[in-house]
């Protein structure tokens, strides 16, 4: 069974930084390009982030670019987002998503985590 | 960026078919997906390229897309099929995944 579990989240100041985990299993994620997408409590999904297979080529949305970074380490069967000087608007739950296309930019996202909650308040 | 236009909710008795919409300029030529959420819940893909359906959802979940208009299709509605849905594409000219705004279901 394919499992996303995303830990990490929580209350970070403003201009404060937090670092995100998915832990993947029941597939091989070496095999994924895989994605970030948030969601405003109550709100539309937005889509965060994107990382290809081995990790070397990566996305990201305008508004987190420069900020945030997104890694993973396939041997621990683990992604990453590290989030730098975080912002009042970067407060959502945020999912990790599988992206089955090997590459193909229209492919949807076939499994998502539960997803994980950050808050940026002071 | 491109703009994925849905109604807020849709109510649909039980037994009925729901049509949910997505809009968008040309979106017949893109790929379109539909994803499920329950409250408190993880997103669900229901539909993808426009009109296949994942292993284990119901033949009664159906997409179409085509012109200026991608349509999700419900039929013989049951009360668990009440969530949002959202439809999703992938921008080429943006290179942006874009999610519509969501359509909440109302089962009466």
């Amino acid at each position: 069974e394919v499992q996303l579990v995303e830990s990490g989240g929580g209350l970070v100041q403003p201009g404060g930084s937090l670092r995100l985990s998915c832990a993947a299993s029941g597939f091989t994620l070496s095999r994924y390009w895989m994605h970030w997408v948030r969601q405003v409590p109550g709100k539309g999904l937005v889509w965060v982030s994107r990382i290809n297979t081995d990790g070397r080529s990566t996305n990201y949305a305008d508004s987190v670019k420069g900020r945030f970074t997104f890694s993973r380490d396939n041997d621990k069967n683990t992604l990453y987002l590290q989030m730098n000087s975080l912002r009042a608007e970067d407060t959502a739950i945020y999912y990790c998503a599988r992206d089955p296309g090997g590459g193909n930019w229209n492919s949807p996202f076939d499994y998502w985590g539960q997803g994980t909650l950050v808050t940026v308040s002071s | 960026s491109y703009i994925l236009t849905q109604p807020p909710s849709v109510s649909v008795a039980p037994g009925e078919t729901a049509r949910i919409t997505c809009g968008g300029p040309n979106i017949g030529s893109k790929s379109v997906h539909w994803n499920q959420q329950k409250p408190g819940q993880a997103p669900v893909l229901v539909i993808y390229y426009d009109s296949d359906r994942p292993s284990g959802i119901p033949e009664r979940f159906s997409g179409s897309n085509s012109g200026n208009t991608a349509t999700l299709t419900i039929t013989r509605v049951e009360a668990g099929d009440e969530a949002d849905y959202f439809c999703q594409l992938w921008d080429s000219n943006s290179d942006d995944y874009v999610f519509g705004s969501g359509t909440k279901l109302t089962v009466l």
